[in-house]
C-alpha cells in the first residue's frame, strides 16, 4: 500500500523568502509518479508539479522545484521568492505505475506567507 | 474554456435523504474520479470511472453510489447509508487511461455537503 506523510501541518514565511514542503512517501513499488497540488480558500486542487520516478533530473515549473531524493523516499516542494498569493494548503500525492488511477494523497501543509 | 464543473456549490441534506452531486467535464477525458475531503485531511477516492458505462470503487465506496451513462458525466449520489456525510467532495478527470501515469487529474471547484 502506498502512503504520504507531511509532518507539517502549517508553515509560516516571510514574503520573497523561499520555502520547502516536506513529502515523504512509502510504495514497494519501482515505478511510481509524485505530484504537487495547491489547494488555495477556494477549494479547487490545481496541479503545481510532477517528478517520475526514473527522472533523473529535478522537476523544475516557474518558481516550483522538486527535490527529488529517491534513496531517502522524500520529494519535497520548493517554491522560490515566495508571494502573498502562495498562502494555501499544499499536498503532495503519489500514483503507481500498474494501471491503477488512484493518487494517494498526503494530510496536506499549510502555507501562510507575511507581508 | 474547457474544464470541469461541479454543482452545486452547497447541498444540504437531511436525514434519511439521498443527495446527487453533479460533475461535468469539457475536456474530452476519458478517466473521471471523486474524492471526499474531511477538516485537516488530504484527499479519500470515493469512486473513478475508467470508461463509460464501467466504473470501480475507490477506498471509502460504503454509502456512495455513482454512473457513468455519458463520457462527460460523472455523477455522485450520497445515500441515506452513508452516516457521516458532512464533507467537500472533488470532482477529477484525467485524459486517458494507463497510457502515461505522470498525466495529471485536473479538478473541479468542488461541492461542499452539510447535513441538516
Amino acid at each position: 500500500a502506498q502512503k504520504i506523510t507531511q509532518t507539517q501541518p502549517g508553515m509560516f514565511v516571510q514574503e520573497k523568502e523561499a520555502v520547502t514542503l516536506d513529502c515523504t512517501y512509502d510504495t514497494s513499488d519501482q515505478s511510481y509518479g509524485l505530484f504537487w497540488y495547491k489547494q488555495p480558500s477556494s477549494g479547487e486542487m490545481i496541479f503545481l508539479i510532477y517528478q517520475g520516478s526514473y527522472d533523473e533530473q529535478n522537476a523544475t515549473e516557474g518558481r516550483y522545484s522538486l527535490n527529488f531524493q529517491k534513496a531517502r523516499k522524500s520529494a519535497n516542494l520548493v517554491i522560490s521568492a515566495s508571494q502573498l498569493g502562495d498562502s494555501a494548503m499544499y499536498f503532495c500525492a503519489m500514483r503507481t505505475n500498474f494501471g491503477n488511477e488512484k493518487l494517494t494523497f498526503g494530510t496536506g501543509t499549510r502555507l501562510t506567507i507575511i507581508p | 474554456d474547457g474544464g470541469i464543473t461541479q454543482s452545486p456549490k452547497y447541498l444540504f441534506r437531511k436525514e434519511g435523504q439521498n443527495v446527487t452531486l453533479s460533475c461535468e467535464q469539457n475536456l474530452n477525458h476519458d478517466a473521471m474520479y471523486w474524492y471526499r475531503q474531511d477538516p485537516g485531511q488530504g484527499l479519500r477516492l470515493i469512486y473513478y470511472s475508467q470508461i463509460v458505462n464501467d466504473f470501480q470503487k475507490g477506498d471509502i465506496a460504503e454509502g456512495y453510489s455513482v454512473s457513468r451513462e455519458k463520457k462527460e458525466s460523472f455523477p455522485l449520489t450520497v445515500t441515506s447509508a452513508q452516516k457521516n456525510p458532512t464533507a467537500f467532495y472533488l470532482c477529477a478527470s484525467s485524459p486517458r487511461v494507463g497510457a502515461r501515469y505522470q498525466e495529471t487529474q485536473y479538478f473541479g471547484p468542488g461541492t461542499r455537503l452539510l447535513v441538516l
